[in-house]
């Protein structure tokens, strides 16, 4: 079985400035798909941002980047010059490949505020 | 764009109620899930479909049924309705075969049991 740990339960950050969330996982498989998933105060649950264990190069979109360290089972989401709609509340998610039907494992989630 | 519609964003029910949560999906996607959110538990798979008529048990299936008749349609039923299920229910769906396809979720529904 999988287990995600974030273990950061509130973060905050100034406008315009960068921060870090933290996120590690534990599992044995070596297919897989790491996510970062956001939901905003009473608004609906988006992807942020997607990494496929297989591939080397940390994801980017946008202002979010992840810091992906497959041996360490660690997937950090950096976000750069931070506007207010990212006050909302962060889960990391992990999906193993294969037959898994697309189940996906989550983090306890990071609650974000960024100040003005 | 995905569009996944949860029937109440608020739904208050006494204890020993059956209680019906329906989620609806317009994508034509072959999976659906049903998870619970609670502070500090992060979201929790409750069950999830594959096919109609097809479903799995996830991780806290207990109290919990499902009912999958028709492709876009995915219930998740409350047999006998208890405080600890007091929670935020949300729903997802994603089509299969695409292997970094992302789960899409709807609004949620506040549901309370008193």
């Amino acid at each position: 079985a999988q287990t995600v740990t974030q273990s950061q339960p509130e973060m905050s950050v100034q406008e315009a400035e960068t921060v870090t969330l933290s996120c590690t996982y534990d599992t044995s498989e070596s297919n897989y798909y790491l996510f970062w998933y956001k939901q905003p105060p009473s608004r609906q649950m988006i992807l942020v941002i997607r990494q496929e264990a297989y591939k080397q190069q940390n994801a980017t979109e946008n202002r979010f980047s992840v810091n992906f360290q497959k041996a360490a089972k660690s997937f950090s989401l950096k976000i750069s010059d931070s506007q207010l709609g990212d006050t909302a509340m962060y889960f990391c998610a992990f999906r193993a490949g294969g037959t898994s039907y697309g189940k996906l494992t989550f983090g306890q989630g990071t609650i974000l505020t960024v100040h003005p | 764009d995905v569009k996944v519609t949860q029937s109440s964003r608020y739904l208050v029910k006494r204890t020993g109620e059956k209680v019906f949560l329906e989620c609806v999906q317009d994508m034509d996607h072959e999976n659906m899930f049903w998870y619970r959110q609670d502070p500090g538990l992060g979201l929790r798979l409750i069950y999830f479909s594959y096919d109609v008529k097809m479903k799995e048990k996830g991780d806290i299936p207990e109290g919990y049924s499902v009912s999958r008749e028709k492709k876009e349609r995915f219930s998740l039923i409350l047999e006998s309705a208890s405080t600890n299920q007091t929670s935020m229910y949300l729903c997802a769906s994603r089509q299969l075969g695409v292997t970094n396809q992302p789960q899409h979720f709807g609004d949620g529904t506040r549901l309370s049991i008193l």
